[in-house]
This record gives structure tokens, sequence and C-alpha cells, in this order.
């Protein structure tokens, strides 16, 4: 099936501990993007990336950082720098200015 | 920076109702898209409304497209409890010779059986 899959779809983290969050899509989709959504809320964007060894900071960047060292294949990783990480985080893809099709995102808990 | 603003912020109406969803944008735009949420999962995209268009129609889905105005509407006739979810709109800036795409806060509908 063509798609977005992310993982894991359930994380916890220790404090001043990084972890990765994995999005990877059979789409063959250039752009790709990392949204922040906090309980009742809009999508906030924290990364995203045209084409491949490239990526752009959105507008919550501070404590995260991404590669794109694939096509298929956009991990973000929330650094210990990210003081309030606990939210639901959301991957997704597009063909240039096209439709975005979202993966079913992964819950970060900070215990 | 929030490109698209919904109104209203949360909506409830009885089964077999219609329900209107507002979005205002502020810069200029190639397309606007609405998409559903349901609680805790990710976004499923409804429509996708060009800027030369200034109607369209998906099942029981109306979108309207004013860019005098900068804002679009979608309009959900004969609702269902199934409709219940957030409803968010979208647009593509471009900054910096790249594209993003930039969320409202979305419009929370409670369809009541």
């Amino acid at each position: 099936d063509g798609g977005i899959t992310q993982s894991p779809k359930y994380l916890f983290r220790k404090e001043g501990q990084n972890v990765t969050l994995s999005c990877e899509q059979n789409l063959n989709h250039d752009a790709m993007y990392w949204y922040r959504q906090d309980p009742g809320q809009g999508l906030r964007l924290i990364y995203y990336s045209q084409i491949v060894n490239d990526f752009q900071k959105g507008d919550i960047a501070e404590g995260y950082s991404v590669s794109r060292e694939k096509k298929e294949s956009f991990p973000l990783t929330v650094t210990s720098a990210q003081k309030n990480p606990t939210a639901f985080y959301l991957c997704a893809s597009s063909a240039r200015g096209n439709t975005i099709y979202f993966g079913e995102g992964s819950w970060l808990t900070v215990v | 920076s929030q490109q698209g603003e919904e109104d209203p912020q949360a909506l409830s109406i009885q089964e077999g109702e219609n329900a209107t969803m507002n979005c205002s944008y502020k810069t200029s735009i190639n397309n606007l898209q609405w998409y559903r949420q349901n609680s805790g999962r990710g976004l499923v995209h409804l429509i996708l409304i060009r800027s030369n268009e200034r109607e369209k129609h998906s099942g029981r889905l109306r979108v309207t497209l004013d860019t005098s105005k900068k804002s679009s509407s979608l309009l959900i006739t004969a609702s269902r409890a199934a409709d219940t979810a957030s409803y968010f709109c979208a647009t593509f800036i471009t900054q910096g010779g790249s594209e993003k795409l930039v969320f409202g806060k979305g419009t929370k509908l409670t369809v009541n059986p």
C-alpha cells in the first residue's frame, strides 16, 4: 500500500534524553513535513524539506533536528533542548504545491 | 504564524443539519485545502480548490473560495454523527524559495445523534 508510515505510535522520553521519530513514505513525493499538535490546538510546522539533502526550519524548530538523506525518509529528533516536548507529532508529504498526505502520528510523552 | 484562521472554533449541531465553517487567510494563494482530523489521528485530505475556482463539490461537501476577501467556507450538508471531527484549512506559502503548508487552528465539529 502507498502511504506514509510513522513510528513508533507511542514514545516516552526521560528528561535529558534525545528521541527520534521515524517517517517513511513510498509516494515518491519530493516534499516532506513535520508538524507538532498540542491538545485541542492546530498544527505548527517544525521542519520541512523540499528535496533530498535540504531542509528548512518551520515556525517552532528550536529543540528539534531533522535529516533528509533519502527521498523516502525524514526522521525527526527531539533533543533535550526541547523543554516541553509532550505532544502529538505528525509527518506529511506532498508533490510540490499539491495535496499533502499525513501519517497516523506519534504521541511523545516526557516521563 | 498562522496563515489560515478558521471560525467558529467549535460548532455543535444535530444530525441532519448543515454545518458551515469559515477560513480566512492573509497572503496570495495558488490553492486552498481542507482537511479533517478525527481525535488522535492523522489528517485526511477532503478537498482542494484552486485560486481560479469559486466553488467545488465533493459528495456532501461544498467549498467556496473568495480570493478578493481572502476567505473560504466549507459546508457539510445533511450532517451525520460520523462527521464529528476537527476541520482545518491550509494554504501553501512561499518563503525563501521554498513552499510550506500552513494550517489554521481548526474548527471542532460535534454532530449530535
